[in-house]
Parts: C-alpha cells; structure tokens; sequence
C-alpha cells in the first residue's frame, strides 16, 4: 500500500473552532488532494498541490485553505467549522496529473471523520 | 441531473450470482473512466480503468459506451468478499488547472451465503 498517512483519524469540534487536517506521504510523489466525501454525494475535491507551495482550489474550497511547505505534508485547514463541514476527508496522491493510467492513478489516505457540533 | 449517475442499491446477491452495475456520465467530452472500490468507512481504492474496447480483470469486466454515455461493472460468480460499495469516476478534462475527475456516490453491493 502507498504510504499515505492523515491525522487526525477522528475528531469532534465546536462550531467556529479552527481545524487542521494533516497528511503525510512518503512515495515522494508530486500531486496531492483533500476531498470531502458526504452520503449521497460523490466525492469532491477541496483543493490540490502540484508542488511545494504550489496550490489551487477545486469545486468545494469555501471555507478551506491549505499549505504545502514539504513535499510530503499537505495541510487542511478549516479557519472557522461549520456543521455543513461536518463530512469525511480523504487525502490523496498520485505521481502525475491524477485523471489518467499509471502514475496519473489516486491513491487514498485512511480517511478523517470530522464531526462539528 | 448529475454529472455521473450511479444507482445506489443495495444489490443484494447471493455467492455464485453475475451482478452488473451501470453508472451514466453527461459530459460528452469525458476522457477516461474508472471504478472504484470502497470498503464500508474505509478509502476508494482502483478496482479498474475502462478501456473503449472493454476489459477484463479476473471476474471483472469493464465496458465503456461512448454512443450511450454509460459505463458498466459486470461481476460474475460473487464472493462474499465482493461486498463494497463501487465508485464510478470519470475524467472530464483539465478545467482550472486539473484533470476534473467527478465521483458517482457510488452502488453498494451486498453478497450473501
């Protein structure tokens, strides 16, 4: 399996408290993504890197940044939670520009259940 | 309407059973098409590309229709283990920066004895 790991695995917040996400790769590939899984919905892209420092927002970015400072750390950060955040978070990589065969396949992390009360 | 339409479910099929699942796309300029399996509150992981003649892994036969905009699962002789809930993907294009894959929310299969 691909090393990806994310933290925390579960969490239970407050309204209008800051939250970070973290996950962490070791296959040194260049692409990483947060996604937001909701029942009834596919998932749907957050925001992505392609590179250290290099970022850009998906379809659902409202209310989310992130950060990149290493090649193997990806940051998601909720400023102010809200319960329509309340979702699964799902990192994932892929060698190249995911959407392809091969190196451009995603590979998931574990999975973080947020809940905001 | 959606852009990638998945019936939920559940199939509920016995072991031995041939299942198909169809997942419809609306973008006609969709790219390349995947599934997807997820284990209950587990990650997505690759089941298989679909390939526009068609492929097969094992029990596992992908088939794309581009005329129709649908793709299909075709499992055959289930095994309990089988159960998982399938996640169609396909890939839109690059559109603000990145290949736009859209998810489907996916059909839960349920295999039993």
């Amino acid at each position: 399996d691909a090393g990806i790991t994310q933290s925390p695995r579960h969490k239970v917040t407050e309204t209008g408290t800051p939250v970070t996400l973290r996950c962490h790769q070791t296959e040194n590939h260049r692409y990483m993504y947060w996604y937001r899984q909701d029942p009834g919905h596919g998932l749907r892209l957050i925001h992505y890197s392609y590179g250290v420092k290099d970022t850009d927002k998906g379809e659902v970015s409202d209310g989310y940044s992130v950060s990149r400072s290493k090649t193997e750390d990806f940051l998601l950060t909720l400023e102010s939670a809200t319960s329509s955040q309340t979702s699964v978070y799902f990192c994932a990589i892929s060698e190249g520009r995911a959407g392809g065969t091969g190196a451009n396949v995603l590979t998931f992390g574990a999975g973080s259940r947020l809940t905001v009360l | 309407r959606k852009e990638v339409e998945q019936d939920p479910g559940p199939f509920n099929v016995p072991e031995g059973a041939t299942v198909a699942f169809n997942c419809t796309y609306s973008n006609s300029a969709s790219q390349s098409f995947f599934w997807y399996r997820q284990d209950c509150r587990k990650e997505p992981k690759l089941l298989m590309s679909v390939y526009s003649s068609g492929n097969e892994d094992g029990r596992f036969t992908a088939q794309l229709n581009r005329a129709s905009q649908y793709i299909s699962l075709l499992i055959r002789d289930s095994k309990l283990s089988d159960s998982a809930t399938y996640l169609c993907v396909v890939n839109i294009g690059f559109s603000g920066g990145y290949n736009k894959l859209i998810f489907g929310a996916g059909t839960r299969l349920a295999v039993h004895p």
